[in-house]
């Protein structure tokens, strides 16, 4: 099946350090899956941080990055100089095209920034 | 913030206790899923809508889970008769037309 494996937590980075949580997929029923971030800050929802949908491309938000590596299989997410507000859990997903396609998440990776 | 409205957050049941919980999609998203996030992180999902049609689900659904989407009402998920094996983070997401997920706060179940 369709599968995610992420860097798992706890990761800790000091502030104004860089940051890369690895993630790698298998889309073993899905011929053009797109890649996700997703975030859940402390004590609220899971929510988008960023999406890539074309191979080689590479997607951007709140000065964090991932490209989506068709040939390795990756979408690492890397910031340059994270803060203290960027303390959160980190999960990657991938999904086909479409309405109602469903996602399969990695397990998260527990990102703790200290100052 | 999510636009994304569970209820209730928290859930406290005995084994063998139907649990219920439920979900308004966002405005105008006519994709509703279920996940099932377990203590170790992972996710599994359950159930999909489109339209208050079930689009996808998977075995355990179909045996002890039940859910629906009926229109102008809120969508529910429902356990018939609760497992400490269920103790988990019940996530409801709605999509529009498009597979960007959008994810409410979650319902946490917990079955003593």
């Amino acid at each position: 099946g369709d599968s995610v494996t992420q860097t798992e937590g706890p990761v800790t980075v000091s502030e104004s350090e860089s940051l890369i949580i690895n993630c790698t997929y298998s889309a073993t029923s899905i011929a053009y899956p797109n890649l996700f971030w997703y975030v859940r800050y402390p004590g609220e929802g899971l929510q988008l941080l960023l999406k890539v949908i074309t191979a080689g491309q590479k997607g951007s938000s709140r000065g964090f990055e991932a490209t989506y590596n068709k040939e390795t299989t990756s979408f690492h997410l890397q910031k340059a100089s994270v803060q203290e507000s960027d303390s959160a859990v980190y999960y990657c997903a991938l999904g086909a095209q479409g309405t109602g396609s469903k996602l399969s998440f990695g397990k998260g990776a527990k990102l703790t920034v200290s100052p | 913030n999510s636009k994304v409205i569970q209820t209730p957050r928290y859930l406290v049941k005995g084994q063998g206790q139907k649990a219920k919980m439920r979900c308004i999609p966002e405005k105008g998203h006519p994709v509703v899923f279920w996940y099932q996030q377990n203590k170790n992180n992972e996710f599994k999902f359950l159930i999909n809508f489109q339209n208050q049609e079930v689009l996808q689900q998977i075995d355990m659904t179909e045996k002890r889970f039940s859910a629906e989407c009926p229109s102008n009402s809120p969508c529910s998920l429902e356990i018939q008769s609760s497992e400490a094996g269920d103790s988990a983070l019940y996530l409801c997401a709605s999509s529009p037309t498009e597979n960007t997920l959008y994810f409410g706060a979650g319902t946490r179940l917990s079955v003593l």
